[in-house]
């Protein structure tokens, strides 16, 4: 399975925005990047996923390189309920599996 | 809307006994997934429901653990003769059909935090 490099923590200051870095080198044609986020004592919650282009919802941004090869997770304010671990996943769309690393805290200081 | 819901929220146990664990998916999700996560730790699959079936139970730490889905909703993990490096936090997620690969949301419970003394 491709694997992901993130860093291990990070911080930003509340109303700024933060760009969570995600290194993919040997992704494949047909995985799609998946990224969630686990706040403290609950489970997991699915924040973006793209294959090529960037994406942008109501939570986040995610851009991705050319080469696909690393991508980026935008919090265009964070808050303090941004708080969190944030896991970058790689997913064959065949593969029913999300392989979990893990992830970057990020610190969001008011 | 009801998320996906797992129960008992803890559970504390004496090492040698039994354990069950319950999940309750969103309504609709066919798809139903278990995960186990140590302390610290990222998480690490275990078993995958596609309705009532297992295609894939080789997640599954050890024959001490079991899981069966019924009626297409409800799912309970067993642990047989639970030990010490059980304690966990065990987690159940569900999503809607594949519909073009695997790539719908997972919708994650909050977990069963078991110990085993």
């Amino acid at each position: 399975d491709a694997k992901t490099t993130q860093p291990n923590s990070m911080e930003s200051n509340e109303e700024e925005p933060v760009h969570l870095p995600c290194n993919h080198s040997t992704i494949s044609g047909t995985d799609y990047i998946h990224w969630y986020r686990q706040l403290p004592s609950q489970g997991p919650e699915y924040v973006i996923h793209g294959l090529t282009s960037n994406v942008n919802n109501r939570m986040a941004s995610l851009a991705i390189a050319e080469d696909r090869k690393s991508s980026t997770l935008i919090l265009h304010r964070a808050t303090l309920r941004d708080a969190a671990v944030y896991y970058c996943i790689l997913r064959d769309g065949s593969n029913y599996q999300l392989i979990w690393g893990a992830g970057t805290k990020l610190i969001i200081k008011p | 809307g009801a998320g996906v819901s797992q129960s008992p929220s803890n559970k504390v146990t004496e090492k040698g006994k039994d354990v069950e664990l319950r999940c309750d998916p969103i309504s609709g999700h066919t798809a139903l997934y278990w995960y186990r996560q140590s302390l610290g730790q990222g998480l690490e699959f275990l078993i995958y429901f596609q309705g009532n079936s297992a295609p894939d139970k080789s997640g599954l730490p050890s024959d001490r653990f079991s899981a069966e889905r019924t009626g297409g909703s409800v799912s309970t993990l067993t642990i047989q003769r639970t030990q010490q490096e059980d304690s966990a936090v065990y987690l159940c997620a569900s999503s809607l059909p594949g519909g073009g690969g695997f790539n719908q949301p997972q919708h994650f419970g909050d977990g069963t935090r078991l110990s085993i003394l």
